[in-house]
Protein backbone atom coordinates (compact mmCIF):
# COMPACT_ATOMS: atom_id res chain seq x y z
CA UNK A 1 0.00 0.00 0.00
CA UNK A 2 1.05 3.39 -0.27
CA UNK A 3 2.87 5.23 2.03
CA UNK A 4 2.72 8.59 3.34
CA UNK A 5 2.82 11.12 0.95
CA UNK A 6 4.08 14.83 1.57
CA UNK A 7 3.48 17.68 -0.86
CA UNK A 8 5.32 19.87 -2.14
CA UNK A 9 8.71 18.18 -1.69
CA UNK A 10 11.04 21.80 -2.07
CA UNK A 11 9.95 25.04 -1.83
CA UNK A 12 10.93 28.60 -1.59
CA UNK A 13 9.00 31.38 0.25
CA UNK A 14 9.95 34.68 0.83
CA UNK A 15 9.75 36.21 4.49
CA UNK A 16 6.28 37.08 5.55
CA UNK A 17 4.64 34.70 3.28
CA UNK A 18 2.51 32.49 4.25
CA UNK A 19 3.14 28.41 3.44
CA UNK A 20 0.56 25.60 3.51
CA UNK A 21 2.08 21.77 3.70
CA UNK A 22 -0.08 18.78 2.67
CA UNK A 23 0.41 15.25 4.17
CA UNK A 24 -1.26 12.21 3.04
CA UNK A 25 -1.51 9.14 5.45
CA UNK A 26 -1.36 5.40 4.97
CA UNK A 27 -5.01 4.18 4.17
CA UNK A 28 -6.82 3.93 7.19
CA UNK A 29 -4.37 5.53 9.64
CA UNK A 30 -6.07 8.36 12.07
CA UNK A 31 -3.34 9.88 13.62
CA UNK A 32 -1.27 12.26 11.67
CA UNK A 33 1.73 14.35 13.48
CA UNK A 34 3.91 16.72 12.09
CA UNK A 35 7.45 18.01 12.68
CA UNK A 36 10.27 20.29 12.07
CA UNK A 37 13.71 19.41 11.67
CA UNK A 38 16.60 21.58 11.80
CA UNK A 39 20.42 21.45 11.92
CA UNK A 40 20.39 23.78 15.42
CA UNK A 41 17.75 21.98 17.05
CA UNK A 42 16.96 18.79 15.64
CA UNK A 43 13.38 17.02 15.69
CA UNK A 44 11.02 18.72 17.35
CA UNK A 45 6.96 18.40 17.83
CA UNK A 46 4.64 20.44 15.82
CA UNK A 47 1.44 18.66 16.54
CA UNK A 48 -1.10 15.68 16.43
CA UNK A 49 -4.12 15.15 15.04
CA UNK A 50 -6.54 12.17 15.16
CA UNK A 51 -10.31 11.78 13.61
CA UNK A 52 -10.13 15.89 12.42
CA UNK A 53 -8.90 17.07 16.02
CA UNK A 54 -5.84 18.59 17.91
CA UNK A 55 -4.74 16.07 20.05
CA UNK A 56 -1.08 17.43 21.14
CA UNK A 57 0.88 20.10 20.42
CA UNK A 58 4.19 21.33 20.75
CA UNK A 59 5.93 24.90 21.79
CA UNK A 60 5.72 26.33 18.85
CA UNK A 61 4.11 29.89 18.11
CA UNK A 62 0.96 30.35 16.96
CA UNK A 63 2.24 31.11 13.10
CA UNK A 64 1.90 27.26 12.90
CA UNK A 65 -1.05 25.65 12.60
CA UNK A 66 -2.67 22.53 10.98
CA UNK A 67 -5.99 20.66 10.03
CA UNK A 68 -7.05 16.99 9.45
CA UNK A 69 -9.83 16.34 7.00
CA UNK A 70 -12.17 13.45 7.42
CA UNK A 71 -10.42 11.44 5.23
CA UNK A 72 -7.06 11.54 7.34
CA UNK A 73 -5.13 14.02 5.01
CA UNK A 74 -3.66 16.47 6.96
CA UNK A 75 -2.62 19.98 5.86
CA UNK A 76 0.01 22.57 8.27
CA UNK A 77 0.21 26.05 7.69
CA UNK A 78 3.02 28.34 8.25
CA UNK A 79 2.26 32.23 8.48
CA UNK A 80 4.46 35.32 8.45
CA UNK A 81 7.73 33.35 7.80
CA UNK A 82 10.74 33.97 9.08
CA UNK A 83 14.02 32.94 8.02
CA UNK A 84 14.46 30.05 10.93
CA UNK A 85 11.27 28.46 9.82
CA UNK A 86 13.48 27.24 7.18
CA UNK A 87 13.69 23.65 7.40
CA UNK A 88 12.31 20.48 6.93
CA UNK A 89 8.55 19.44 7.83
CA UNK A 90 8.16 15.90 8.38
CA UNK A 91 4.68 13.80 8.54
CA UNK A 92 4.09 10.68 10.08
CA UNK A 93 1.12 8.37 10.48
CA UNK A 94 -0.08 5.73 12.35
CA UNK A 95 -3.45 3.88 12.95
CA UNK A 96 -4.27 5.99 16.66
CA UNK A 97 -0.76 7.01 17.66
CA UNK A 98 2.81 6.99 18.39
CA UNK A 99 2.46 6.11 22.22
CA UNK A 100 -0.59 3.33 21.57
CA UNK A 101 1.95 0.94 20.50
CA UNK A 102 1.37 1.86 16.42
CA UNK A 103 4.54 1.62 14.42
CA UNK A 104 4.66 5.24 13.08
CA UNK A 105 5.67 6.01 9.32
CA UNK A 106 7.39 9.20 8.27
CA UNK A 107 6.73 10.92 4.74
CA UNK A 108 9.50 11.94 2.96
CA UNK A 109 9.61 15.43 4.13
CA UNK A 110 8.58 19.01 2.62
CA UNK A 111 11.99 21.02 2.86
CA UNK A 112 11.14 24.74 3.14
CA UNK A 113 13.55 27.49 2.60
CA UNK A 114 12.92 30.60 3.23
CA UNK A 115 15.15 33.76 1.98
CA UNK B 1 16.89 20.76 29.24
CA UNK B 2 17.15 18.17 26.99
CA UNK B 3 14.61 15.55 27.81
CA UNK B 4 16.14 12.83 25.73
CA UNK B 5 20.43 12.15 25.90
CA UNK B 6 22.00 10.04 23.45
CA UNK B 7 25.31 9.02 22.94
CA UNK B 8 27.82 9.07 21.04
CA UNK B 9 26.99 11.95 18.77
CA UNK B 10 29.29 10.57 15.84
CA UNK B 11 30.35 6.94 15.44
CA UNK B 12 32.84 5.23 13.37
CA UNK B 13 32.91 1.74 12.99
CA UNK B 14 34.45 -1.24 10.79
CA UNK B 15 32.39 -3.30 9.16
CA UNK B 16 31.52 -6.50 11.43
CA UNK B 17 32.25 -4.59 14.42
CA UNK B 18 29.10 -4.59 17.29
CA UNK B 19 27.63 -1.38 17.99
CA UNK B 20 25.83 0.23 20.79
CA UNK B 21 23.78 3.62 21.02
CA UNK B 22 22.54 5.00 23.92
CA UNK B 23 19.74 6.98 24.97
CA UNK B 24 18.81 8.56 28.27
CA UNK B 25 15.80 10.25 29.24
CA UNK B 26 14.32 12.65 32.37
CA UNK B 27 10.75 12.17 31.81
CA UNK B 28 7.91 9.73 32.32
CA UNK B 29 7.33 8.02 29.52
CA UNK B 30 4.91 6.28 27.51
CA UNK B 31 6.53 4.56 24.91
CA UNK B 32 10.47 4.85 22.81
CA UNK B 33 11.03 4.83 19.05
CA UNK B 34 14.13 4.20 18.16
CA UNK B 35 14.52 5.90 14.48
CA UNK B 36 16.75 5.64 11.63
CA UNK B 37 17.43 8.60 9.00
CA UNK B 38 19.39 8.28 5.63
CA UNK B 39 20.80 11.07 3.96
CA UNK B 40 18.49 13.14 2.55
CA UNK B 41 15.93 13.18 5.18
CA UNK B 42 13.52 10.17 5.13
CA UNK B 43 12.66 8.34 8.54
CA UNK B 44 12.25 5.00 9.33
CA UNK B 45 10.85 3.73 12.61
CA UNK B 46 13.24 0.89 13.25
CA UNK B 47 10.95 -0.07 17.14
CA UNK B 48 8.56 0.61 19.19
CA UNK B 49 9.19 -0.20 22.98
CA UNK B 50 6.97 0.00 26.57
CA UNK B 51 9.45 -2.38 28.12
CA UNK B 52 12.05 -5.36 27.37
CA UNK B 53 13.53 -6.27 24.74
CA UNK B 54 12.83 -6.42 21.14
CA UNK B 55 15.03 -8.02 17.95
CA UNK B 56 14.65 -7.28 14.38
CA UNK B 57 17.31 -9.10 11.89
CA UNK B 58 20.57 -7.63 13.04
CA UNK B 59 19.05 -5.12 15.66
CA UNK B 60 18.22 -5.71 19.05
CA UNK B 61 16.29 -2.44 21.12
CA UNK B 62 16.55 -2.44 24.97
CA UNK B 63 14.57 -0.44 27.02
CA UNK B 64 15.11 0.15 31.09
CA UNK B 65 12.58 1.81 32.73
CA UNK B 66 13.58 1.90 36.26
CA UNK B 67 16.50 3.82 35.03
CA UNK B 68 15.24 5.50 32.43
CA UNK B 69 17.19 3.89 29.54
CA UNK B 70 17.72 2.30 26.12
CA UNK B 71 19.92 1.34 23.85
CA UNK B 72 20.06 -0.06 20.46
CA UNK B 73 22.90 -2.63 19.23
CA UNK B 74 23.82 -3.25 15.93
CA UNK B 75 25.52 -7.08 15.61
CA UNK B 76 27.59 -7.49 12.28
CA UNK B 77 27.75 -3.95 10.58
CA UNK B 78 27.51 -3.68 7.72
CA UNK B 79 28.22 -0.22 5.32
CA UNK B 80 24.30 0.22 4.52
CA UNK B 81 23.63 0.85 8.24
CA UNK B 82 25.54 4.16 8.12
CA UNK B 83 22.90 6.79 9.39
CA UNK B 84 21.53 8.74 11.60
CA UNK B 85 19.98 6.76 14.66
CA UNK B 86 17.78 9.14 16.91
CA UNK B 87 15.57 8.17 19.75
CA UNK B 88 12.01 9.85 20.53
CA UNK B 89 10.38 9.47 23.58
CA UNK B 90 6.39 9.99 23.85
CA UNK B 91 5.91 11.43 27.67
CA UNK B 92 3.10 9.73 29.66
CA UNK B 93 1.92 13.13 30.51
CA UNK B 94 0.73 15.47 27.16
CA UNK B 95 1.51 12.42 24.80
CA UNK B 96 4.61 15.00 23.87
CA UNK B 97 7.21 13.76 21.80
CA UNK B 98 11.02 14.29 22.63
CA UNK B 99 14.03 13.56 20.09
CA UNK B 100 17.30 13.02 20.82
CA UNK B 101 19.76 14.92 19.15
CA UNK B 102 20.77 11.67 16.68
CA UNK B 103 23.83 9.53 17.15
CA UNK B 104 25.55 9.59 13.07
CA UNK B 105 26.79 6.04 12.37
CA UNK B 106 29.35 5.27 9.54
CA UNK B 107 30.49 1.88 8.61
CA UNK B 108 33.35 1.32 7.04
CA UNK B 109 33.92 -1.83 4.54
Amino acid sequence: KAGVTQTPRYLIKTRGQQVTLSCSPISGHRSVSWYQQTPGQGLQFLFEYFSETQRNKGNFPGRFSGRQFSNSRSEMNVSTLELGDSALYLCASSLRGGNTGNTIYFGEGSWLTVV
Amino acid sequence: KNEVEQSPQNLTAQEGEFITINCSYSVGISALHWLQQHPGGGIVSLFMLSSGKKKHGRLIATINIQEKHSSLHITASHPRDSAVYICAVISNTGNQFYFGTGTSLTVIP
